[in-house]
């Protein structure tokens, strides 16, 4: 079965530093790769996906994420985080209807 | 407005009495899914719907059952609840593509406590 990994519960980083947020899957075919985000005390935003092509996909509020097939990875990235990016991020994997999100890894971004 | 709508928004329960919980879109998306969000444990997917009257197994189908007997609706039930469905619930619609779902829309969620 398909899915993926957050390997970090928690990133902490400064507010104007560039931040990443890991993610790696594993699937039986083509994957096709999603990022959401949860503010507090809200429901999920969808912020970008991956389903072929440029490497580089470009997303909501000035997030892009790299899609590495030789790594199994879709890292989200921000070249400068804002204080308003703090929330919880979780990155999920489709296979047709059925969809499966990694654990979510809770972003702070320190003044 | 676009939006998914959940109901209801927070709910306390005993052991066995069964509830629904409604979830309606006004986007005229084929597909619709259910999920639970538990902390550590990320989202994890009940069932989903690719269209009316057609349903399909997630992740963590057990305890629960779904309809779609209209495009817009897909109730959650709880036939018999138990203190480990004790969870927030979100409802989620999305256009489907060739390939499958596309990018889903998610509702307010409905924190359900089981007694």
């Amino acid at each position: 079965a398909q899915s993926v990994a957050q390997p970090e519960d928690q990133v902490n980083v400064a507010e104007g530093n560039p931040l990443t947020v890991k993610c790696t899957y594993s699937v039986s075919g083509n994957p096709y790769l999603f990022w959401y985000v949860q503010y507090p005390n809200r429901g999920l935003q969808f912020l970008l996906k991956y389903i072929t092509g440029d490497n580089l996909v470009k997303g909501s509020y000035g997030f892009e994420a790299e899609f590495n097939k030789s790594q199994t990875s879709f890292h989200l990235k921000k070249p400068s985080a804002l204080v308003s990016d703090s929330a919880l991020y979780f990155c999920a994997v489709r296979d047709f209807g059925d969809m499966r999100f990694g654990a979510g890894t809770r972003l702070t971004v320190k003044p | 407005e676009a939006q998914v709508t959940q109901n209801p928004r927070y709910l306390i329960t005993v052991t066995g009495k069964k509830l629904t919980v409604t979830c309606s879109q006004n986007m005229n998306h084929e597909y619709m899914s259910w999920y639970r969000q538990d902390p550590g444990l990320g989202l994890r997917q009940i069932y989903y719907s690719m269209n009316v009257e057609v349903t399909d197994k997630g992740d963590v189908p057990e305890g629960y059952k779904v309809s779609r007997k209209e495009k817009r609706n897909f109730p959650l039930i709880l036939e018999s609840p138990s203190p480990n469905q004790t969870s927030l619930y979100f409802c989620a619609s999305s256009y489907q593509t060739s390939g499958g779902v596309d990018e889903q829309f998610f509702g307010p969620g409905t924190r359900l406590t089981v007694l």
